[in-house]
Parts: structure tokens; sequence; C-alpha cells
């Protein structure tokens, strides 16, 4: 099993569409979570990190769930701009070492 | 932009050639962590830098190696290389404190082995 998976995609979405990205890990012990998003040839840049409580940055809704060892990402409104790979990410609390995802492909159309 | 540089941008080796990859990281910022990226994969942990020794390593083998300076820069080095090694190699700097470790990634190098 994948220490960290994510559903690749392609989700395909018009603008104004709103899509939900989820993510599983294995280690229960993970300390932190994290959304990066990727545009193509590019470095992964941070999206936000993921808080227990849940946190929300504008359009962007991230959610955890310790207990299904479960998160998620919520864009309401796409943009064409939101069009990129989102990669889920997690510290797995040994080494510091970050594991990502293999990431997820977002296409929003006109 | 975050303030992490990396060089050269590409690079050009053959099988069994060594090569030397260069990261400044964000002001303020004490650890450097290098990943290596595959075309489609998510990138993967290489090892991870703070005051200037390895802090964590991922399941690399030894002819990775790498050296933190006293300016917190990093030098990524590979010996041997082969046809597998090419990929995009990303460098990402943090701050080790209080906090969860967010880590901004410079632009990358792409190594091709031929």
């Amino acid at each position: 099993r994948k220490e960290v998976e994510q559903d690749p995609g392609p989700f395909n979405v018009p603008e104004g569409a709103t899509v939900a990205f989820n993510c599983t890990y294995s280690n229960s012990a993970s300390q932190s979570f994290f959304w990066y998003r990727q545009d193509c040839r590019k470095e992964p840049k941070l999206l936000m990190s993921v808080y227990s409580s849940g946190n929300e940055d504008g359009r962007f809704t991230a959610q955890l769930n310790r207990a299904s060892q479960y998160i998620s990402l919520l864009i309401r409104d796409s943009k064409l701009s939101d069009s990129a790979t989102y990669l889920c990410v997690v510290n797995m609390g040994y080494g510091n070492k970050l594991v990502f995802g293999a990431g997820t492909i977002l296409r929003v159309k006109s | 932009e975050t303030g992490v540089t990396q060089s050269p941008t590409h690079l050009i080796k053959t099988r069994g050639q060594q090569v030397t990859l260069r990261c400044s990281s964000q002001s303020g910022h004490n650890t450097v962590s290098w990943y290596q990226q595959a075309l489609g994969q998510g990138p993967q942990f290489i090892f991870q830098y703070y005051r200037e020794e390895e802090n964590g390593r991922g399941n690399f083998p030894p002819r990775f190696s790498g050296l933190q300076f006293p300016n917190y820069s990093s030098e990524l080095n590979v010996n041997a290389l082969e046809l597998d090694d090419s990929a995009l190699y990303l460098c990402a700097s943090s701050f080790q404190g209080a906090g969860p470790d967010e880590q901004y990634f410079g632009p990358g190098t792409r190594l091709t082995v031929t």
C-alpha cells in the first residue's frame, strides 16, 4: 500500500464548478498535512496546511479526518487558473520526511 | 516567489559521471530538503539537512550525498549516474521550529542522463 494515495484524475470541470479531491495516508502517527499545487514543469507551491479543525482560504477548504486517515480539498467556483496538479503531502513524523502523493490533475474548461 | 534558488536549471550528463546541484534557501530558513521527481510522479524525499547535518534520509543509495553550509545553502551530489537518475531535482527550504514544517520549493534542476 502506498504511504499517500490520491485519485490521479484527470478531473475535467467547467468554470464555476465545485470540485473535491481526496487523499488517504497510511501512517497513523503522521503529524502534519499539506496541499501543494504544481503547474506543468514547475515546482510545487504550497497551497495550504491542513489543520485538525479544518481550514479555509478563500475558495479553498481543507479537511482532515485523523480517525479515517483521510484529507480532502474542496475548490469552489473553479477558475481556469486553477488548472494544475494538486499534491497531497504528509509529514510522516520521522526524519521530517514529507511524503507526496502522485497528484490529482484538474482541468478547468470555459 | 519563494526566494529559494537552484542551479543549474538544466543539465545533461552521461552514465557514470558525477553531478553537483546547488540550492540557496529562503532568508530566515535553516533547513533544506532535497527531492527527486520523475515524470508523472510526486516528489520523492532524498534527504534533509539541518544545521549542516543530515536530518533524515529517504530510500536512496549512498551515491546520493549532500552538504549544508553555514549560510544554510546546500549541495546534492550524485555519483556514478544511472539512466534512471534522469528527473527534476527539487530543493525545499523551511524553518525548523514550532508549527507545521511548511516547505518552500525552488524551481528545480532538470537532469538528463544519457
